[in-house]
């Protein structure tokens, strides 16, 4: 079966630097997204990875490995704003995106 | 200007009852989405439609059915609603369903459904 691992919860300090992981067992590989969730509200689009490697946006950097069928997002300089839910979706062969439940992460002063 | 949006924001209703939530998008994309999000968070595909033609039909109950007049819009309405029913739904829209990088999905603001 497809499936697709994440912590479910996170927590970090303001200023700091936190990474989630996320593994993945899909039919085939087209892609990983990362998407970040505010409460009650909806899915945005942080990155997309399909090499192997890292991929750097402004403070979050996202890493992929296909052989090890593995990815992470880096949230660096920590903010409050950066309290939500982050979604790792993979694309399977069909182009079907398979989701993870979400990482909450939390961060305190 | 919204670029995906639904309505209602927020539904109420009894068991038993048929309801509809709507959803457009002015983005121009070729292919949208119903997402349903339960309590355990989990992001369920219910079904994708590609310039007005379904593509994905995961198995969700025949009580939901989709309908796209054209390929802005995709409007899920649901018989006989069922307390298993209450959730989030999602609707999204991406540029093309043919994958990789432009399968970027843009959500409309959820409709919560709670069922009494």
């Amino acid at each position: 079966g497809q499936n697709i691992d994440q912590p479910t919860e996170m927590t970090a300090t303001e200023g700091a630097i936190v990474q989630i992981n996320c593994t993945y067992q899909t039919s085939g590989f087209n892609g990983l997204f990362w998407y970040q969730q505010h409460a009650g509200e909806a899915p945005t689009f942080l990155s997309y990875n399909v090499l192997d490697g890292l991929e750097e946006k402004g403070r979050f950097s996202s890493f992929l490995s296909r052989s090890k069928g593995y990815s992470y997002l880096l949230l660096k300089e920590l903010q409050m704003k950066d309290s939500a839910s982050y979604l790792c979706a993979a694309l399977d062969s069909n182009y079907q995106l398979i989701w993870g439940a979400g990482t909450k992460l939390i961060i305190k002063p | 200007d919204t670029a995906v949006s639904q309505t209602p924001k927020y539904l109420v209703t009894q068991m038993g009852n048929d309801k509809s939530i709507k959803c457009e998008q002015n983005l121009g994309h070729d292919t949208m989405y119903w997402y349903k999000q339960d309590s355990k968070k989990f992001l369920k595909i219910m079904f994708s439609y590609n310039n007005k033609e379904l593509i994905i039909n995961e198995t969700v109950p025949n009580r939901f059915s989709p309908k796209s007049p054209d390929k802005a819009h995709l409007n899920l309405h649901i018989n006989s609603l069922e307390l298993g029913d209450s959730a989030v739904y999602f609707c999204a829209s991406s540029q093309d369903s043919s994958g990789s990088g432009a399968n970027v999905l843009t959500f409309g603001a959820g409709s919560r459904l709670t069922v009494l």
